[in-house]
């Protein structure tokens, strides 16, 4: 079983700063079945990053995600009001092949 | 714009079955896309409860497979979940969610909640 640990647990942070999320897999994984996710208050999770590093659909290019084998990690350049948030990294595979979620990174306003 | 949409009982007494429907708009769900559950407990993060395709294959989450079924109703296009002998453990937001690949999900619904009390 793949575990996903997020790091930090919260991050406070004041906007226009930049946000490095990490998320680190249990054992080496291929990076392009790794996602992110943010979920604001009340509302259901929105897919920013997809296969790693490819954004989705209507996500701004301040987002980016990066990384390969067990580190992985979602930035965002310059943190804009909207963007406080819990973001969750989740992967899929393994065997039998399961979709699992990292336990989140809250950016708070600092 | 691809909407899902949630409903279902939102209190089940403990060691009942949970079901829930999902109504999918503007796309088939035999559309070759996949389509699952995810859950989240109050104040806590996210799991993944199974998947259908084409409204045959299915994949479920290994801790839950014994409890799970998902199933899938071309006609209404909807999808369904059941979950059996539930316990308080198994109050959570409910989100049917869908995507083309299996390995994340673009659509998700705005969520329901189920409360197992009795």
């Amino acid at each position: 079983e793949i575990v996903l640990t997020q790091s930090p647990g919260t991050l406070s942070l004041s906007p226009g700063e930049r946000a490095t999320l990490s998320c680190r897999a249990s054992q080496s994984v291929t990076s392009s079945y790794i996602a992110w996710y943010q979920q604001k208050p009340g509302q259901a999770p929105r897919l920013l990053i997809y296969a790693s590093s490819s954004r989705a659909a209507g996500i701004p290019d301040r987002f980016s995600g990066s990384g390969s084998g067990t580190d992985f990690t979602l930035t965002i350049s310059r943190l804009e009001p909207e963007d406080f948030a819990v973001y969750y990294c989740q992967h899929y595979g393994g065997s039998p092949p399961t979709l699992t979620f990292g336990g989140g990174t809250k950016v708070e306003i600092k | 714009q691809v909407q899902l949409q949630e409903s279902g009982p939102g209190l089940v007494k403990p060691s009942e079955t949970l079901s829930l429907t999902c109504t999918v708009s503007r796309l088939s769900i035999n559309s070759g896309h996949y389509w699952g559950w995810i859950r989240q407990p109050p104040g806590k993060g996210l799991e993944w409860i199974g998947s259908i395709y084409n409204s045959g294959t299915t994949q479920y989450n290994p801790s839950l497979k014994s409890r799970v079924t998902i199933s899938g109703d071309t006609s209404k296009n909807q999808f369904s979940l059941r979950v059996s002998s539930v316990t308080a453990a198994d109050t959570a937001v409910y989100y049917c969610v869908g995507d083309s690949r299996i390995t994340w999900y673009y659509y998700w619904g705005q969520g329901t909640l189920v409360t197992v009390s009795s």
